[in-house]
């Protein structure tokens, strides 16, 4: 019930395409998905996080798209860039929980 | 500019030795978490503390203890060090009520041999 499984595990796109990753969770309590952007030798870093009473939320080239029916959220990621090659995480959580339950992670490459 | 740091970046270890693993966050931040991430298994949660001496065990426990003396400080222990415990290691912090914004410390790679 607490998990939250992440798609795909990588993903290898071209410069200008729009990667999308995918997490789907069991837990209707879940009510706060953060995503999390990981360069490598960095620590995690909060990227975009958006609660089920919106459908969409967009931060520049990032959006969080949600459908709370299906219990799936996604990030896609517009006009992208070699620079956001990074490894990313999602996340969920709930009021009153002061941990998050973390995907698994998707390993994304930008191609040139 | 707020910081977690982590006391080694690298750390190679021999199979049975007693391992420390320092955090610091200077964000004076009550929660603070100690990860360790493997491909493919994603963050894994092993201690999470939220106040100075209070600690609960997160999804892997097993092997590990913590100690949190300070609020700013927090160690992960490897009271005997083993093969399966190589991975990287990251410390996290944040404040009561805000969980879904972790600050993470750049993690420490560790290696039993």
């Amino acid at each position: 019930q607490q998990q939250v499984k992440q798609s795909p595990q990588s993903l290898i796109v071209q410069k200008g395409g729009i990667p999308i990753i995918n997490c789907a969770y069991e837990n209707t309590a879940f009510d706060y998905f953060p995503w999390y952007q990981q360069f490598p030798g960095k620590g995690p870093a909060l990227l975009i996080a958006i609660r089920p009473d919106v459908s969409e939320k967009k931060e520049g080239r990032f959006t969080i798209s949600f459908n709370k029916s299906a219990k799936q959220f996604s990030l896609h990621i517009m006009d992208s860039q070699p620079g956001d090659s990074a490894t990313y995480f999602c996340a969920a959580t709930y009021f009153g929980n002061e941990k998050l339950t973390f995907g698994t992670g998707t390993r994304l490459t930008i191609i040139p | 500019d707020v910081k977690v740091t982590q006391s080694s970046r690298y750390l190679v270890k021999r199979t049975g030795e007693k391992v420390f693993l320092e955090c610091v966050q200077d964000m004076d931040h009550e929660n603070m978490f100690w990860y360790r991430q493997d491909p493919g298994l994603g963050l894994r949660l092993i201690y999470f503390s939220y106040d100075v001496k209070m600690k609960e065990k997160g999804d892997i426990p097993e092997g590990y203890s913590v100690s949190r003396e300070k609020k700013e400080r927090f160690s992960l222990i490897l009271e005997s060090a083993s093969t399966n415990q190589t991975s990287m290691y990251l410390c996290a912090s944040s404040r009561p009520g805000v969980a879904y914004e972790q600050y993470f410390g750049p993690g420490t790679r560790l290696t039993v041999t």
